[in-house]
């Protein structure tokens, strides 16, 4: 079973832009969760997504959204790019409780410059 | 406000002794406990979990310690092993619903050979 894969693996923005990062789940997991990780600061969580609805959110600003599409697979943007969004993006996916095993992709190293 | 700590940002054992990573937990909430390991350039991987009804769950080198009381976990890794140095998550969540487990910042550990 492939595993999840998250593209672009790498990516370079200046400050004001707009990203998009997208995140294809195992098949079968309809659960795709998104995280940011910075150095010092273990994953925060970003937001939930389950059946096409943001079902959990973290405390990002408003700046960091997303979106998942009826094969579960799930893009996340982030608008107005700042220095302090530069980090690895990193998505799991799970079947559905809290206790499943959630899955993470490789992650998305994006620099802001 | 962390409710998952992981207070030794690193951490250095000699090859073939025991790694102990420690975690702690504020939110009585939580029944259900992961440890993820971590590769640069990679995501997590899932390593071993515990649930509340337990306080030990063991998997070939790695066992899992909880102590409900003092809301405290840890990783015991023996023997260690060189390709043991990574990054190490501790996580905790709730089971039984559409709750996100929440994540320690990470504990470094290097196994010297």
């Amino acid at each position: 079973k492939a595993g999840v894969t998250q593209t672009p693996r790498y990516l370079i923005k200046t400050r004001g832009q707009q990203v998009t990062l997208s995140c294809s789940p195992i098949s079968g997991h309809r659960s795709v969760s998104w995280y940011q990780q910075t150095p010092g600061q273990g994953l925060q969580f970003l937001f939930e997504y389950f059946s096409e609805t943001q079902r959990n959110k973290g405390n990002f600003p408003g700046r960091f959204s997303g979106r998942q599409f009826s094969n579960s697979r799930s893009e996340m943007n982030v608008s107005t790019l700042e220095l302090g969004d530069s980090a690895l993006y990193l998505c799991a996916s799970s079947t559905d409780r809290g206790e499943d095993t959630q899955y993470f992709g490789p992650g998305t190293r994006l620099t802001v410059l | 406000d962390q409710q998952v700590k992981q207070n030794s940002p690193s951490l250095s054992v000699q090859e073939g002794r025991i790694s102990i990573l420690n975690c702690d937990y504020t939110n009585s909430m939580f029944d259900y406990f992961l440890w993820y390991k971590k590769y640069p350039a990679e995501g997590p991987t899932f390593l071993i979990s515990i649930s509340s009804i337990k306080d030990k769950n063991e998997d070939g080198r790695f066992t899992v310690f909880l102590n409900k009381s003092a809301k405290h976990l840890s990783l015991h890794i023996v023997p260690s092993q060189p390709g043991d140095s990574a990054v190490y998550f501790c996580a905790a969540t709730r089971s039984g619903g559409s709750y996100i487990p929440t994540f320690g910042r990470g504990t470094s550990l290097i196994v010297h050979p």
